[in-house]
């Protein structure tokens, strides 16, 4: 069946690092991956979406790449902050009918 | 422009009741989804819904549960004869167009706990 799998249930780093979430997927090739941020209490939040046909895409601080050959895709948060202290959730098309299958979410956690 | 509106935000249930969760999407929006999240667990697709139209239930559990979207009001999911396993957070999401071409807008969810 198919999955979306994000490998790091927590990632720990410090302020002014770069953070790297990684999100793999199996048994079928997605026309696009998204990129949710989760709040604890509260609805995932839209953050990126990127097409295969793709291989990169930023937005401010966010960058994403997506690897068909890797099956992977990479999640980057340059110069992060304790605001973006969240869990971050890898999403893709799922059945024919277009719901969308989520990863577990990796629990990011920025240090002052 | 509000966002997806979902109440109540905290349902609580003893076992063997009903539980009613309203989600209404956002001005403009004509599909909604719900997604189901247990704790520790990824959110789980149950349905997609357009105006009087189950698109896709794959995702809902064959018993006891069933979801609707009217023509006017707004989408309701429904559980009845709860059971504690049905203790979760349920969101409902919603977009102007073909999900897969659109980014889901997500509501803040009604936690569900079962007595």
């Amino acid at each position: 069946s198919q999955k979306i799998e994000q490998n790091s249930e927590a990632l720990n780093i410090q302020e002014g690092k770069t953070a790297t979430l990684t999100c793999n997927y199996t048994n079928y090739s997605p026309a696009y991956l998204q990129w949710y941020r989760q709040d604890p209490g509260r609805g995932p939040v839209f953050l990126l979406l990127i097409r295969e046909n793709e291989k990169e895409k930023r937005k401010e601080r966010l960058k994403v790449t997506f690897d068909t050959t890797l099956k992977q895709s990479l999640f980057h948060i340059t110069a992060s902050q304790p605001a973006d202290s969240a869990t971050y959730l890898c999403a893709s098309i799922g059945g024919s009918q277009g719901n969308l299958i989520f990863g577990k979410g990796t629990k990011l956690s920025v240090k002052p | 422009n509000a966002g997806v509106m979902q109440n109540p935000r905290h349902l609580v249930r003893r076992r063997g009741q009903e539980a009613r969760l309203r989600c209404s999407p956002m001005k403009g929006h004509s599909h909604v989804y719900w997604y189901r999240q247990l704790p520790e667990e990824g959110l789980k697709f149950m349905v997609y819904l357009q105006k009087e139209n189950i698109i896709d239930e794959s995702g809902m559990p064959k018993e006891r549960f069933s979801a609707e979207f009217p023509k006017e009001g707004p989408s309701i999911l429904r559980i009845q004869q709860v059971v504690r396993g049905d203790s979760a957070a349920y969101f409902c999401a919603s977009s102007p167009a073909l999900q897969g071409t659109y980014e889901q807008y997500f509501g803040p969810g009604t936690r569900l706990t079962v007595t």
